[in-house]
Protein backbone atom coordinates (compact mmCIF):
# COMPACT_ATOMS: atom_id res chain seq x y z
CA UNK A 1 0.00 0.00 0.00
CA UNK A 2 1.06 3.55 -0.23
CA UNK A 3 1.85 5.65 2.66
CA UNK A 4 1.82 9.30 2.61
CA UNK A 5 4.01 11.31 5.17
CA UNK A 6 3.22 14.92 6.04
CA UNK A 7 5.93 17.49 7.32
CA UNK A 8 5.80 18.93 9.57
CA UNK A 9 2.64 17.36 12.09
CA UNK A 10 2.24 21.13 13.83
CA UNK A 11 2.81 24.36 12.21
CA UNK A 12 2.49 28.10 14.26
CA UNK A 13 2.34 31.06 11.97
CA UNK A 14 1.00 34.80 11.82
CA UNK A 15 -1.41 36.29 9.75
CA UNK A 16 0.14 37.19 6.14
CA UNK A 17 2.86 34.50 6.42
CA UNK A 18 3.50 32.50 3.67
CA UNK A 19 2.70 28.55 4.44
CA UNK A 20 4.28 25.26 2.83
CA UNK A 21 3.11 22.20 3.86
CA UNK A 22 5.32 19.38 2.18
CA UNK A 23 3.84 15.77 1.57
CA UNK A 24 5.76 12.53 0.47
CA UNK A 25 4.49 9.37 -1.44
CA UNK A 26 5.90 6.16 -0.62
CA UNK A 27 5.38 5.33 -4.70
CA UNK A 28 4.93 7.37 -7.43
CA UNK A 29 1.50 8.79 -7.58
CA UNK A 30 2.19 10.37 -10.58
CA UNK A 31 -0.21 13.40 -9.91
CA UNK A 32 -2.89 11.82 -8.34
CA UNK A 33 -2.97 14.06 -5.25
CA UNK A 34 -5.54 16.27 -3.30
CA UNK A 35 -5.27 18.18 -0.20
CA UNK A 36 -8.12 18.37 2.01
CA UNK A 37 -8.64 21.67 4.86
CA UNK A 38 -10.53 20.26 8.22
CA UNK A 39 -11.98 22.52 10.76
CA UNK A 40 -13.75 21.17 13.60
CA UNK A 41 -16.76 19.66 13.79
CA UNK A 42 -16.92 20.37 10.13
CA UNK A 43 -16.59 18.15 6.88
CA UNK A 44 -13.56 18.35 5.37
CA UNK A 45 -13.06 20.56 2.00
CA UNK A 46 -10.95 19.46 -1.25
CA UNK A 47 -8.84 22.93 -2.10
CA UNK A 48 -6.85 20.96 -4.50
CA UNK A 49 -6.97 18.17 -6.58
CA UNK A 50 -4.60 16.43 -9.25
CA UNK A 51 -1.55 18.15 -7.21
CA UNK A 52 -1.89 21.24 -8.77
CA UNK A 53 -5.78 22.13 -9.67
CA UNK A 54 -7.47 24.54 -7.17
CA UNK A 55 -11.19 23.43 -6.67
CA UNK A 56 -13.99 25.92 -7.46
CA UNK A 57 -14.32 28.69 -5.03
CA UNK A 58 -10.94 28.15 -3.22
CA UNK A 59 -9.00 31.52 -2.78
CA UNK A 60 -6.10 31.77 -5.51
CA UNK A 61 -3.39 32.20 -2.33
CA UNK A 62 -3.95 28.27 -2.23
CA UNK A 63 -1.56 26.49 -4.47
CA UNK A 64 0.08 22.99 -4.96
CA UNK A 65 2.89 21.37 -7.08
CA UNK A 66 4.94 18.20 -7.06
CA UNK A 67 4.58 14.81 -9.07
CA UNK A 68 5.89 11.77 -8.35
CA UNK A 69 6.61 11.11 -4.59
CA UNK A 70 7.24 14.60 -3.40
CA UNK A 71 4.44 17.40 -3.31
CA UNK A 72 3.72 21.07 -1.44
CA UNK A 73 0.99 22.81 -0.36
CA UNK A 74 1.35 26.37 -0.34
CA UNK A 75 -0.65 28.88 1.21
CA UNK A 76 1.18 32.44 0.22
CA UNK A 77 -0.82 35.14 3.00
CA UNK A 78 -2.26 33.19 5.82
CA UNK A 79 -5.86 34.49 6.92
CA UNK A 80 -7.88 33.79 9.68
CA UNK A 81 -9.73 31.75 7.97
CA UNK A 82 -7.08 29.23 7.26
CA UNK A 83 -6.43 28.09 10.72
CA UNK A 84 -7.24 24.43 10.20
CA UNK A 85 -6.23 21.13 9.72
CA UNK A 86 -4.53 20.12 6.38
CA UNK A 87 -4.51 16.31 4.82
CA UNK A 88 -2.68 15.37 1.71
CA UNK A 89 -4.13 11.97 0.13
CA UNK A 90 -3.40 9.57 -2.63
CA UNK A 91 -6.01 8.66 -5.28
CA UNK A 92 -3.67 6.43 -7.81
CA UNK A 93 -4.33 3.77 -6.27
CA UNK A 94 -7.75 2.57 -6.72
CA UNK A 95 -9.22 0.55 -3.35
CA UNK A 96 -6.68 2.01 -1.47
CA UNK A 97 -7.49 5.84 -0.94
CA UNK A 98 -4.97 7.12 1.53
CA UNK A 99 -4.65 10.27 3.71
CA UNK A 100 -1.24 11.84 4.94
CA UNK A 101 -1.50 12.43 8.79
CA UNK A 102 -2.27 15.65 9.10
CA UNK A 103 -0.66 19.31 9.25
CA UNK A 104 -2.04 21.23 12.26
CA UNK A 105 -1.56 24.95 11.48
CA UNK A 106 -1.68 27.22 15.00
CA UNK A 107 -1.73 31.02 15.15
CA UNK A 108 1.74 32.09 16.41
CA UNK B 1 -26.86 22.14 -3.99
CA UNK B 2 -25.01 18.68 -3.01
CA UNK B 3 -25.70 17.26 0.27
CA UNK B 4 -24.43 14.57 1.88
CA UNK B 5 -26.38 13.60 5.45
CA UNK B 6 -25.09 10.86 7.96
CA UNK B 7 -26.96 9.50 10.57
CA UNK B 8 -26.87 6.49 12.56
CA UNK B 9 -24.17 6.98 14.81
CA UNK B 10 -24.56 6.25 18.88
CA UNK B 11 -22.81 4.25 21.71
CA UNK B 12 -22.40 0.72 21.38
CA UNK B 13 -20.89 -1.97 23.42
CA UNK B 14 -18.06 -3.72 21.70
CA UNK B 15 -18.89 -6.90 19.78
CA UNK B 16 -22.63 -5.09 19.11
CA UNK B 17 -23.52 -3.71 15.99
CA UNK B 18 -24.41 -0.68 13.94
CA UNK B 19 -26.11 0.75 10.52
CA UNK B 20 -24.77 4.13 8.95
CA UNK B 21 -26.72 6.12 6.65
CA UNK B 22 -26.12 8.85 4.35
CA UNK B 23 -28.85 10.36 2.72
CA UNK B 24 -27.84 12.02 -0.42
CA UNK B 25 -29.17 14.75 -2.84
CA UNK B 26 -28.68 17.40 -5.13
CA UNK B 27 -26.41 15.35 -7.75
CA UNK B 28 -27.50 11.95 -9.41
CA UNK B 29 -26.52 9.31 -6.96
CA UNK B 30 -26.34 6.12 -8.96
CA UNK B 31 -23.71 7.85 -10.97
CA UNK B 32 -20.76 7.97 -7.98
CA UNK B 33 -18.77 6.02 -6.45
CA UNK B 34 -19.44 6.70 -2.54
CA UNK B 35 -17.24 6.46 0.47
CA UNK B 36 -17.42 6.25 4.12
CA UNK B 37 -13.83 7.82 5.91
CA UNK B 38 -13.62 8.64 9.72
CA UNK B 39 -11.55 10.09 12.38
CA UNK B 40 -10.85 8.58 15.34
CA UNK B 41 -10.74 10.81 18.74
CA UNK B 42 -6.86 12.49 18.01
CA UNK B 43 -6.21 10.97 14.76
CA UNK B 44 -6.31 12.15 11.54
CA UNK B 45 -8.47 10.86 8.18
CA UNK B 46 -8.96 7.14 7.43
CA UNK B 47 -10.69 5.87 4.38
CA UNK B 48 -13.44 3.22 5.55
CA UNK B 49 -14.55 1.47 2.43
CA UNK B 50 -16.10 2.37 -1.45
CA UNK B 51 -18.51 1.52 -3.70
CA UNK B 52 -19.38 1.57 -7.19
CA UNK B 53 -21.39 3.80 -8.84
CA UNK B 54 -23.76 0.56 -9.11
CA UNK B 55 -22.62 -1.42 -6.29
CA UNK B 56 -20.97 -4.23 -8.07
CA UNK B 57 -17.52 -3.18 -6.80
CA UNK B 58 -16.85 -3.06 -2.50
CA UNK B 59 -13.78 -2.31 -1.20
CA UNK B 60 -12.53 -1.96 2.62
CA UNK B 61 -9.50 -1.11 4.40
CA UNK B 62 -7.88 -3.51 6.13
CA UNK B 63 -9.07 -2.45 9.73
CA UNK B 64 -12.65 -3.10 9.07
CA UNK B 65 -12.35 -6.19 6.46
CA UNK B 66 -14.91 -9.25 7.38
CA UNK B 67 -16.58 -6.90 9.43
CA UNK B 68 -18.63 -3.65 7.87
CA UNK B 69 -20.50 -3.92 4.84
CA UNK B 70 -21.31 -1.03 2.27
CA UNK B 71 -24.16 -1.00 0.62
CA UNK B 72 -26.30 1.55 -1.38
CA UNK B 73 -30.06 1.97 -2.31
CA UNK B 74 -30.00 3.99 -5.63
CA UNK B 75 -34.13 4.64 -5.26
CA UNK B 76 -33.63 6.14 -1.89
CA UNK B 77 -31.00 7.60 -2.92
CA UNK B 78 -28.63 6.38 0.29
CA UNK B 79 -25.80 5.64 1.20
CA UNK B 80 -24.80 2.59 4.11
CA UNK B 81 -22.85 1.22 6.14
CA UNK B 82 -22.95 -1.67 8.42
CA UNK B 83 -20.74 -2.24 11.38
CA UNK B 84 -20.65 -5.42 13.22
CA UNK B 85 -18.18 -6.68 15.88
CA UNK B 86 -17.63 -3.30 16.91
CA UNK B 87 -14.17 -2.53 18.61
CA UNK B 88 -13.27 0.25 20.87
CA UNK B 89 -10.69 1.28 17.64
CA UNK B 90 -13.72 1.44 15.53
CA UNK B 91 -14.43 4.58 17.79
CA UNK B 92 -14.68 8.17 15.62
CA UNK B 93 -16.61 10.02 13.74
CA UNK B 94 -18.05 8.59 10.17
CA UNK B 95 -18.16 10.95 7.00
CA UNK B 96 -20.03 9.87 3.86
CA UNK B 97 -18.18 11.33 0.75
CA UNK B 98 -18.74 11.56 -3.02
CA UNK B 99 -15.66 10.14 -4.84
CA UNK B 100 -15.28 9.81 -8.65
CA UNK B 101 -18.43 10.20 -11.20
CA UNK B 102 -18.98 8.95 -14.96
CA UNK B 103 -16.52 7.80 -16.71
CA UNK B 104 -13.93 9.59 -14.36
CA UNK B 105 -11.35 6.61 -13.13
CA UNK B 106 -9.72 8.50 -10.33
CA UNK B 107 -11.04 11.53 -8.21
CA UNK B 108 -10.68 13.25 -4.77
CA UNK B 109 -13.75 13.15 -2.56
CA UNK B 110 -15.58 16.78 -3.76
CA UNK B 111 -18.25 16.68 -1.15
CA UNK B 112 -18.65 15.26 2.26
CA UNK B 113 -21.38 15.31 4.91
CA UNK B 114 -20.94 16.91 8.21
CA UNK B 115 -20.09 13.26 9.48
CA UNK B 116 -21.64 10.71 12.69
CA UNK B 117 -20.39 9.99 15.73
CA UNK B 118 -19.71 6.30 17.22
CA UNK B 119 -18.79 5.59 20.27
CA UNK B 120 -17.80 2.29 21.35
CA UNK B 121 -17.46 1.26 24.76
CA UNK B 122 -18.34 -0.72 27.64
Amino acid sequence: DVQMTQSPSTLSASVGDRVTITCRASQSISSWLAWYQHKPGKAPKVLIYEASNLENGVPSRFSGSGSGTEFTLTISSLQPDDFATYYCQQYNSYATWTFGQGTKVEIK
Amino acid sequence: QVQLVETGGGVVQPGRSLRLSCAASGFTFSHYEMHWVRQGPGKGLEWVAVTSYDGSGKYYSDSVKGRFIISRDTPKNTLYLQMDGLIPEDTAVYYCARGGGPGVPAAPFDYWGQGTLVTVSS
